[in-house]
């Protein structure tokens, strides 16, 4: 089985544009989560989503937003991109956005340049 | 959810017992423990989690003590590919609505 997959791979923006990054769950799994990582540090959360409805957000500004499809599939946006957005977005999948989800299986992340 | 303290790193030789420490003293009594890893340029992976009983999987073995304020997480015969950073977490369920807090996590390098 696949596993989570995230694209583009790589993607160099310019300060003030938009970008789009998109995820594929696990199949079966119905609940996706984003992070962001940048240099040196750990995975930030910045939102979950389950069975297409928004179940948590971190401590990210509005210019970050985020939408689950009918398969499951999620796609993330940035808005007035700045230098400091600069970093790994990862995904995550898991069974169930609730409780006792135990584990969630990440992708190989999108490394987002911003000059 | 609570915090947790980790080494920031540590070495180990390869086909040793790689022991990783983690405090989390101020865990609440419905937390579990997880432990994911992330080689370079991969993405996170999860390793193991507990509750209060020891357990261990094909990758580890997880150590709490008595007291949950503490765990280790024991890989027994580490190899060049354990090389990785080690994130400890306390949470309350797989990270539902509030995500998974990682911290800086344990730079483990094995040494050959």
């Amino acid at each position: 089985d696949a596993g989570v997959t995230q694209s583009p791979t790589h993607l160099i923006k310019t300060r003030g544009q938009q970008v789009t990054l998109r995820c594929s769950p696990i199949s079966g799994h119905k609940s996706v989560s984003w992070y962001q990582q940048v240099l040196g540090q750990g995975p930030q959360f910045i939102f979950q989503y389950y069975e297409k409805e928004e179940r948590g957000r971190g401590n990210f500004p509005d210019r970050f937003s985020a939408r689950q499809f009918p398969n499951y599939s999620s796609e993330l946006n940035v808005n007035a991109l700045l230098l400091g957005d600069s970093a790994l977005y990862l995904c995550a999948s898991s069974l169930t956005g609730t409780a006792l989800t135990y584990e969630q299986y990440f992708g190989p992340g999108t490394r987002l340049t911003v000059t | 959810d609570a915090k947790t303290t980790q080494p920031t790193s540590m070495d180990c030789a390869e086909g040793r017992a790689a022991n990783l420490p983690c405090n989390h003293s101020t865990i609440s009594g419905n937390e579990y423990v997880y432990w994911y890893r992330q080689i370079h340029s991969q993405g996170p992976q999860y390793i193991i989690h507990g509750l209060k009983n020891n357990e261990t999987n094909e990758m580890a073995s997880l150590i709490i003590t008595e007291d949950r304020k503490s765990s280790t997480l024991i890989l027994p015969h580490a190899t060049l590919r354990d090389t990785a950073v080690y994130y400890c977490i306390v949470d309350g369920g797989g990270g539902g609505a509030d995500g998974l807090t990682f911290g800086k996590g344990t730079h483990l390098i094995i040494q050959p």
